[in-house]
């Protein structure tokens, strides 16, 4: 079955560029999916991120859209998240996250464990 | 894009039955079959548990159930049990090919 793993740094620092990466094994990241990113701020509720599909294409929180970019690494089977201009209000856990039995549905039902990225100098 | 709203707090004793409401708009709730609902405990990823507003997973207890009405949609837990106290959040999909969440409901259980 599909699982993923979040990495990358847990500390960035403020104006920087968080980077994460999302590792999927146990199926391909060429498959029929939308591969998303979710986060959630220490003690707040879930804030979806953006997506991408295995050709490339995205789609953004708008809230977020000038500050980031998801890309697909089909030779890694990953996908990547960076976010720029960083402030502490996105310090949080980033979620990768997918819908493998419930394609289609803009549902999650695949989560990464999370991890936790705080931004502070 | 604005959060779905959902109340804070739902409590309710063992066995009895509560109800989640999430309130958006006809941009997302009201416009599309795509609202699902997540149940995460303290530091635990979600997990998924009703999508396309009334379809359960795989796995998930017929104790959980989902509607919609409207620009509102809801979330029912049956037969409430100790574990199922937890954080609940709904999302939809949007007008705009995004997602939004809702703004998350404690679940106690008394």
């Amino acid at each position: 079955q599909v699982q993923l793993q979040e990495s990358g740094p847990g500390l960035v620092k403020p104006s920087g560029t968080l980077s994460l990466t999302c590792a999927v094994s146990g199926g391909s990241i060429s498959s029929s999916n939308w591969w998303s990113w979710v986060r959630q701020p220490p003690g707040k509720g879930l804030e979806w991120i953006g997506e991408i599909y295995h050709s490339g294409s995205t789609n953004y929180n708008p809230s977020l859209k000038s500050r980031v970019t998801i890309s697909v690494d089909k030779s890694k089977n990953h996908f990547s998240l960076k976010l720029s201009s960083v402030t502490a209000a996105d310090t949080a856990v980033y979620y990768c996250a997918t819908g493998i039995a419930v394609s289609g549905t803009c549902a999650f039902d695949i989560w990464g464990q999370g991890t936790m990225v705080t931004v502070s100098s | 894009q604005s959060a779905l709203t959902q109340p804070a707090s739902v409590s309710g004793s063992p066995g009895q039955s509560i109800t989640i409401s999430c309130t958006g708009t006809s941009s997302d709730v009201g416009g599309y079959n795509y609202v699902s609902w997540y149940q995460q405990h303290p530091g635990k990823a979600p997990e998924l548990m009703i999508y396309e507003v009334s379809n359960r997973p795989s796995g998930v207890s017929n104790r959980f159930s989902g509607s919609k009405s409207g620009n509102t949609a809801s979330l029912t837990i049956s037969g409430l049990q100790a574990e199922d106290e937890a954080d609940y959040y709904c999302s939809s999909y949007t007008s705009s090919s995004t997602l939004v969440f809702g703004t998350g409901t404690k679940v106690t259980v008394l």
